[in-house]
Protein backbone atom coordinates (compact mmCIF):
# COMPACT_ATOMS: atom_id res chain seq x y z
CA UNK A 1 0.00 0.00 0.00
CA UNK A 2 0.98 3.22 -0.54
CA UNK A 3 2.14 6.10 2.08
CA UNK A 4 3.21 9.68 2.35
CA UNK A 5 5.60 11.10 5.40
CA UNK A 6 5.61 14.58 6.07
CA UNK A 7 7.82 15.97 8.90
CA UNK A 8 8.36 17.85 11.31
CA UNK A 9 4.59 17.98 12.62
CA UNK A 10 4.67 21.29 13.81
CA UNK A 11 7.17 24.19 13.52
CA UNK A 12 8.10 27.17 15.46
CA UNK A 13 10.67 29.63 13.69
CA UNK A 14 11.98 33.07 14.23
CA UNK A 15 11.31 35.82 11.20
CA UNK A 16 14.41 35.11 8.24
CA UNK A 17 15.41 32.20 9.18
CA UNK A 18 15.80 29.58 6.85
CA UNK A 19 12.78 26.32 6.08
CA UNK A 20 13.24 23.16 5.02
CA UNK A 21 9.98 20.97 4.83
CA UNK A 22 10.53 17.69 3.54
CA UNK A 23 7.74 14.95 2.02
CA UNK A 24 8.41 11.30 1.03
CA UNK A 25 5.85 8.26 -0.58
CA UNK A 26 6.57 5.05 0.15
CA UNK A 27 4.49 2.23 -2.53
CA UNK A 28 4.35 3.71 -5.62
CA UNK A 29 6.41 5.28 -8.65
CA UNK A 30 6.32 8.66 -10.50
CA UNK A 31 3.68 10.07 -8.65
CA UNK A 32 2.16 13.68 -9.46
CA UNK A 33 3.46 15.64 -5.84
CA UNK A 34 2.02 18.58 -4.80
CA UNK A 35 2.62 21.35 -1.83
CA UNK A 36 -0.39 23.15 -0.66
CA UNK A 37 -0.61 25.61 2.29
CA UNK A 38 -3.99 26.35 4.41
CA UNK A 39 -4.13 30.10 6.32
CA UNK A 40 -6.12 29.74 9.57
CA UNK A 41 -9.92 29.46 8.40
CA UNK A 42 -9.20 29.20 4.99
CA UNK A 43 -8.98 26.89 2.07
CA UNK A 44 -6.16 25.09 0.70
CA UNK A 45 -3.89 26.79 -1.65
CA UNK A 46 -1.75 25.30 -4.34
CA UNK A 47 2.24 26.44 -4.09
CA UNK A 48 3.82 23.84 -6.43
CA UNK A 49 3.53 20.57 -8.22
CA UNK A 50 5.54 18.59 -9.72
CA UNK A 51 5.03 15.72 -12.38
CA UNK A 52 8.60 14.02 -12.32
CA UNK A 53 12.39 14.53 -10.99
CA UNK A 54 13.38 18.15 -11.10
CA UNK A 55 10.24 19.13 -12.83
CA UNK A 56 8.44 22.11 -10.42
CA UNK A 57 5.30 24.25 -11.30
CA UNK A 58 4.52 27.17 -9.31
CA UNK A 59 1.39 28.34 -8.59
CA UNK A 60 1.82 31.43 -6.71
CA UNK A 61 5.15 33.65 -6.92
CA UNK A 62 6.24 34.14 -3.35
CA UNK A 63 9.80 33.38 -0.97
CA UNK A 64 9.37 29.77 -1.27
CA UNK A 65 10.78 27.23 -3.47
CA UNK A 66 10.88 23.64 -3.95
CA UNK A 67 12.42 20.39 -5.35
CA UNK A 68 12.04 17.05 -5.78
CA UNK A 69 15.56 15.43 -6.26
CA UNK A 70 14.38 11.86 -6.22
CA UNK A 71 11.08 10.57 -7.50
CA UNK A 72 9.16 10.11 -4.21
CA UNK A 73 11.08 12.82 -2.33
CA UNK A 74 9.58 16.71 -2.37
CA UNK A 75 11.21 19.62 -0.35
CA UNK A 76 9.86 22.93 0.34
CA UNK A 77 12.18 25.66 1.21
CA UNK A 78 12.70 29.22 2.25
CA UNK A 79 15.95 31.05 2.45
CA UNK A 80 14.26 33.59 4.70
CA UNK A 81 11.28 33.42 6.35
CA UNK A 82 8.13 35.93 6.81
CA UNK A 83 5.50 36.15 8.63
CA UNK A 84 2.95 35.55 6.35
CA UNK A 85 4.50 32.32 5.76
CA UNK A 86 2.59 30.89 8.64
CA UNK A 87 0.14 28.23 7.91
CA UNK A 88 -0.45 24.45 7.65
CA UNK A 89 1.73 22.78 4.78
CA UNK A 90 0.64 19.92 3.25
CA UNK A 91 2.35 17.38 0.99
CA UNK A 92 -0.04 15.58 -1.18
CA UNK A 93 0.77 12.80 -4.21
CA UNK A 94 -1.50 11.53 -6.86
CA UNK A 95 -1.74 9.07 -9.66
CA UNK A 96 -0.29 10.40 -13.12
CA UNK A 97 -3.29 11.57 -15.32
CA UNK A 98 -5.33 13.83 -13.08
CA UNK A 99 -8.11 11.41 -12.72
CA UNK A 100 -7.37 9.91 -9.37
CA UNK A 101 -8.07 11.23 -6.11
CA UNK A 102 -4.66 12.93 -4.29
CA UNK A 103 -3.55 11.48 -0.80
CA UNK A 104 -2.42 13.54 1.41
CA UNK A 105 0.54 13.82 4.59
CA UNK A 106 -0.82 14.84 7.85
CA UNK A 107 0.47 18.47 7.68
CA UNK A 108 3.22 20.49 9.30
CA UNK A 109 2.00 23.23 11.03
CA UNK A 110 4.51 26.45 11.04
CA UNK A 111 4.26 29.83 12.93
CA UNK A 112 6.81 32.08 12.32
CA UNK A 113 7.51 34.56 15.13
CA UNK B 1 -15.22 34.77 -10.00
CA UNK B 2 -13.24 31.49 -7.64
CA UNK B 3 -12.37 28.31 -9.36
CA UNK B 4 -14.55 26.24 -7.15
CA UNK B 5 -17.24 28.04 -5.04
CA UNK B 6 -19.14 26.59 -2.04
CA UNK B 7 -21.82 27.66 0.59
CA UNK B 8 -20.37 29.81 2.67
CA UNK B 9 -21.56 27.98 5.97
CA UNK B 10 -21.45 26.80 8.58
CA UNK B 11 -24.55 24.73 8.78
CA UNK B 12 -25.53 23.41 12.29
CA UNK B 13 -27.64 20.79 12.35
CA UNK B 14 -29.37 18.33 14.84
CA UNK B 15 -28.55 14.78 14.99
CA UNK B 16 -30.75 12.87 12.58
CA UNK B 17 -31.20 15.24 10.00
CA UNK B 18 -30.55 15.52 6.29
CA UNK B 19 -27.85 18.34 4.66
CA UNK B 20 -27.31 19.47 1.80
CA UNK B 21 -23.56 21.13 0.12
CA UNK B 22 -23.48 23.12 -2.83
CA UNK B 23 -20.42 23.51 -5.01
CA UNK B 24 -20.16 25.13 -8.51
CA UNK B 25 -17.06 25.55 -10.57
CA UNK B 26 -15.67 27.58 -13.33
CA UNK B 27 -13.68 25.91 -15.59
CA UNK B 28 -15.49 23.62 -17.76
CA UNK B 29 -12.68 21.15 -19.07
CA UNK B 30 -12.43 19.82 -15.47
CA UNK B 31 -11.86 16.36 -15.67
CA UNK B 32 -13.00 14.61 -12.02
CA UNK B 33 -14.63 15.87 -9.03
CA UNK B 34 -14.22 14.42 -5.37
CA UNK B 35 -15.56 15.66 -2.31
CA UNK B 36 -12.99 15.47 0.61
CA UNK B 37 -13.69 15.70 4.70
CA UNK B 38 -11.28 17.93 6.83
CA UNK B 39 -10.93 17.45 10.45
CA UNK B 40 -9.90 20.40 12.70
CA UNK B 41 -6.42 20.56 12.57
CA UNK B 42 -5.88 17.62 10.51
CA UNK B 43 -5.35 16.99 6.83
CA UNK B 44 -8.30 16.11 4.10
CA UNK B 45 -9.22 12.92 3.92
CA UNK B 46 -11.06 11.55 0.41
CA UNK B 47 -15.02 11.39 1.07
CA UNK B 48 -16.14 10.08 -2.24
CA UNK B 49 -15.69 10.54 -6.14
CA UNK B 50 -17.98 12.39 -7.79
CA UNK B 51 -19.52 10.61 -11.29
CA UNK B 52 -21.98 12.05 -13.99
CA UNK B 53 -24.39 9.56 -13.07
CA UNK B 54 -24.10 10.05 -9.48
CA UNK B 55 -23.49 7.83 -6.90
CA UNK B 56 -24.00 6.80 -3.21
CA UNK B 57 -22.00 5.67 -0.45
CA UNK B 58 -24.01 4.52 2.34
CA UNK B 59 -25.62 8.00 4.10
CA UNK B 60 -23.93 9.72 1.52
CA UNK B 61 -24.97 10.71 -1.93
CA UNK B 62 -22.86 13.03 -4.39
CA UNK B 63 -24.49 14.17 -7.97
CA UNK B 64 -22.55 15.95 -10.83
CA UNK B 65 -24.18 17.85 -13.40
CA UNK B 66 -21.21 18.91 -15.87
CA UNK B 67 -23.70 21.28 -18.00
CA UNK B 68 -24.30 23.75 -15.29
CA UNK B 69 -21.13 22.71 -13.50
CA UNK B 70 -22.32 22.12 -10.38
CA UNK B 71 -21.62 19.33 -7.61
CA UNK B 72 -23.80 18.30 -4.87
CA UNK B 73 -23.09 16.14 -1.78
CA UNK B 74 -26.01 15.16 0.44
CA UNK B 75 -25.64 14.01 4.27
CA UNK B 76 -28.78 11.60 5.63
CA UNK B 77 -28.60 10.82 9.11
CA UNK B 78 -26.65 13.31 10.71
CA UNK B 79 -24.27 11.53 12.88
CA UNK B 80 -22.12 13.87 15.73
CA UNK B 81 -19.11 11.96 14.30
CA UNK B 82 -19.85 13.94 10.59
CA UNK B 83 -19.16 16.86 11.88
CA UNK B 84 -16.07 18.60 10.12
CA UNK B 85 -15.25 20.84 7.08
CA UNK B 86 -16.33 19.62 3.66
CA UNK B 87 -14.52 20.56 0.70
CA UNK B 88 -15.52 20.09 -3.22
CA UNK B 89 -12.28 19.42 -5.40
CA UNK B 90 -12.11 19.34 -8.89
CA UNK B 91 -9.23 18.41 -10.99
CA UNK B 92 -7.87 20.83 -14.30
CA UNK B 93 -5.15 18.91 -15.73
CA UNK B 94 -2.57 17.36 -13.01
CA UNK B 95 -3.80 19.88 -10.85
CA UNK B 96 -6.33 19.72 -7.53
CA UNK B 97 -8.53 22.57 -6.85
CA UNK B 98 -10.00 23.03 -3.46
CA UNK B 99 -12.92 25.01 -2.61
CA UNK B 100 -12.66 26.81 0.58
CA UNK B 101 -14.96 24.55 2.08
CA UNK B 102 -18.26 24.85 3.95
CA UNK B 103 -18.16 23.62 7.60
CA UNK B 104 -20.74 21.13 9.00
CA UNK B 105 -21.42 21.15 12.95
CA UNK B 106 -23.94 18.20 13.97
CA UNK B 107 -25.97 18.59 17.21
CA UNK B 108 -26.82 16.27 19.68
Amino acid sequence: SQTIHQWPATLVQPVGSPLSLECTVEGTSNPNLYWYRQAAGRGLQLLFYSVGIGQISSEVPQNLSASRPQDRQFILSSKKLLLSDSGFYLCAWSRQGGTTEAFFGQGTRLTVV
Amino acid sequence: RKEVEQDPGPFNVPEGATVAFNCTYSNSASQSFFWYRQDCRKEPKLLMSVYSSGNEDGRFTAQLNRASQYISLLIRDSKLSDSATYLCVVTYGQNFVFGPGTRLSVLP
